[in-house]
């Protein structure tokens, strides 16, 4: 399986952009880039993917390097309720494979 | 908006006993999937499923079953139920086999095994 690395947590202020970084450097040429979050108590919820080129949806904006090594995820402007662990997932077939996540905290 | 519907959030059995984990999703999806999370160890994928009756080993099956009679629903069935089988069990669906596809979870069941 593909692996990922990303910071074990991060800490952003509310209201301010939130730049989450994630390494990938055994990517296949087929692997979609995905991000998930989980917020406490709950299951994951889908965030954005993308396979090349950056991509915005109505939660983030992901940004993907040239050569696919790595990625980031981009909020925004941080809100309390952003606060979850935030996981960066390479797609093995349609299998969704976890790492350990960051842990995003967000102060007011 | 998908849902997946997870039968109870919290249960509570003794070890032995056969219990059955329920997941319903209602958005006609091909492929509904288990995973058990576990603090250290992230979400790990126990068995999926791609269409009726069909039903794929995952990273960790043993002590696991699965059944899958009618599309919406996907059972995880403990046969006997063991302490080391306490963990939160989430279940997800998926539109199909495409590997962009989103994956949605339920909310998750808190298993205590005694």
């Amino acid at each position: 399986d593909a692996k990922t690395t990303q910071p074990n947590s991060m800490e952003s202020n509310e209201e301010e952009p939130v730049h989450l970084p994630c390494n990938h450097s055994t990517i296949s040429g087929t692997d979609y880039i995905h991000w998930y979050r989980q917020l406490p108590s709950q299951g994951p919820e889908y965030v954005i993917h993308g396979l090349t080129s950056n991509v915005n949806n109505r939660m983030a904006s992901l940004a993907i390097a040239e050569d696919r090594k790595s990625s980031t995820l981009i909020l925004h402007r941080a809100t309390l309720r952003d606060a979850a662990v935030y996981y960066c997932i390479l797609t093995d077939g349609n299998k969704l494979v976890f790492g350990a996540g960051t842990i995003l905290r967000v102060k007011s | 908006d998908v849902k997946v519907t997870q039968s109870s959030r919290y249960l509570v059995k003794r070890t032995g006993e056969k219990v059955f984990l329920e997941c319903v999703q209602d958005m006609d999806h091909e492929n509904m999937f288990w995973y058990r999370q576990d603090p250290g160890l992230g979400l790990r994928l126990i068995y999926f499923s791609y269409d009726v009756k069909m039903k794929e080993k995952g990273d960790i099956p043993e002590g696991y079953s699965v059944s899958r009679e009618k599309k919406e629903r996907f059972s995880l069935i403990l046969e006997s139920a063991s302490t080391n089988q306490t963990s939160m069990y989430l279940c997800a669906s998926s539109p199909s086999r495409a590997t962009y596809n989103e994956q949605f979870f339920g909310p998750g069941t808190r298993l205590t095994v005694l």
